[in-house]
């Protein structure tokens, strides 16, 4: 079955560590994105890419990091700059950002958590 | 960015009750997506709206794109305990250089007792 895999789904760091999130998908999706979600908010979008070496940031970009070599990947480290990192991250996959019409599957999130 | 209002923000309900939850914006969007989030998960389009007027069931779960553009509402009847979870609205407009941007409400918390 098509999907998006997000691993792990649970991850602890220390203050000043980096860690980086895996989100993979074999829908053949263009678009993919980096949401956090954090109690009782809405998604707030990080950085999205709608091409292989090609992305742009979202609303909430200070203190992440992204890379997009291959279509089906598209991980997010969350640096030491990120003074605030603890939340769940949904990734999620559309087949376009120019279509209108584009809807999002989305994968089962990470829970990142800061000690 | 753009504003979504999306209330309730949480609701309590009887097993058997209908239920009506909505979306409003101060601009105009082109497309209303309807997700729904179990704790723990992420989220799973219900319904999509493409078209003003447009109203879409999903089963027991019914969606409505508003005639002015800037609103939309989902109603779910008969809520039964599998119906937990937070309902989230997203709104689609053209933010630009040949680029569509989503933009999601904070979302309803539905308990079942």
């Amino acid at each position: 079955d098509g999907g998006i895999t997000q691993s792990p789904k649970y991850l602890f760091r220390k203050e000043g560590q980096n860690v980086t999130l895996s989100c993979e998908q074999n829908l053949n999706h263009d678009a993919m994105y980096w949401y956090r979600q954090d109690p009782g908010q809405g998604l707030r979008l990080i950085y999205y890419s709608q091409i292989v070496n090609d992305f742009q940031k979202g609303d909430i970009a200070e203190g992440y990091s992204v890379s997009r070599e291959k279509k089906e990947s598209f991980p997010l480290t969350v640096t030491s700059a990120q003074k605030n990192p603890t939340a769940f991250y949904l990734c999620a996959s559309g087949r376009d950002r120019v279509s209108g019409a584009n809807v999002l599957t989305f994968g089962a999130g990470s829970r990142l958590t800061v000690l | 960015g753009q504003q979504l209002n999306q209330s309730p923000q949480s609701m309590f309900i009887q097993e058997g009750e209908d239920v009506s939850m909505n979306c409003t914006s101060s601009s105009i969007f082109n497309t209303w997506l309807w997700y729904k989030q179990e704790p723990g998960e992420g989220p799973v389009l219900l319904i999509a709206l493409y078209k003003a007027g447009e109203l879409t069931s999903n089963g027991r779960l019914t969606a409505q794109f508003g005639i002015t553009r800037k609103d939309s509402f989902l109603n779910i009847s008969a809520s039964i305990p599998s119906d937990v979870g937070i309902y989230f609205c997203a709104g689609r407009d053209y933010s630009g250089a040949g680029s569509y941007q989503l933009t999601f409400g904070k979302g309803t918390k539905l308990s079942v007792i």
